[in-house]
């Protein structure tokens, strides 16, 4: 079956455009989740949908950051006004439970953004 | 709050030796523990997990790991390395709603 996918697979915006990165989680998967990875470190939280609500957005780093999973299936991260700072690989997991705690999140590929 | 920790950002060994990858968290609650492995240019895919139940925790590929409490501990380990298992190896600790907090990541180097 289908795993979860992500496009683009690559970004490159100029500073101060606005970037949409779009996540396909695995279906039927209630939990989605999307977290940033900067080069060398490991995957931060950013925000968290249990079907078409957003429970938890208190990693999204500024108001440029917005999230949406409307139909509680695919999902995209918005960018506004891109800063350097974004650069990172941006990647996004989903979850067949609801309270996915004790079980595995299946990642996507990630989406690589580089902002010049 | 969670935090992880993995000692050493990088490891090496020799193809057929031990492999051991430190991890150490914190948790206010009795945590779920993940380790996951990350090859270049894919998303992190699961190596096993410890929820409740036995401690030691056998995964694919050959890795295992073990819940030590007393010593807020997940180290993960392989008995034979072999040169496929090069890559960055991350442990996570979730919520129960599934939120993970991730280590920095730890590289490992399999020499011929």
């Amino acid at each position: 079956g289908a795993g979860v996918s992500q496009s683009p697979r690559y970004k490159v915006a100029k500073r101060g455009q606005d970037v949409a990165l779009r996540c396909d989680p695995i279906s039927g998967h209630v939990s989605l989740f999307w977290y940033q990875q900067a080069l060398g470190q490991g995957p931060e939280f950013l925000t968290y949908f249990q079907n078409e609500a957003q429970l938890d957005k208190s990693g999204l780093p500024s108001d440029r950051f917005f999230a949406e999973r409307p139909e509680g299936s695919v999902s995209t991260l918005k960018i506004q006004r891109t800063q350097q700072e974004d650069s990172a690989v941006y990647l996004c997991a989903s979850s067949l439970a609801q309270l996915a705690g004790t079980y595995e999140q299946y990642f996507g590929p990630g989406t690589r953004l580089t902002v010049t | 709050a969670q935090s992880v920790t993995q000692l050493g950002s990088h490891v090496s060994v020799s193809e057929g030796a031990l492999v051991l990858l430190r991890c150490n968290y914190s948790s206010s609650v009795p945590p779920y523990l993940f380790w996951y492995v990350q090859y270049p240019n894919q998303g992190l895919q699961l190596l096993l997990k410890y929820t409740t139940g036995a401690t030691l925790v056998k995964g694919i590929n050959g890795f295992e790991a073990e819940f030590k409490k007393s010593e807020t501990s997940f180290h993960l380990t392989k008995p034979s390395a072999h040169m496929s298992d090069a890559a960055e190896y991350f442990c996570a600790v979730n919520t129960n709603a599934g939120k993970s907090t991730f280590g920095d990541g730890t590289t490992l180097t399999v020499k011929p």
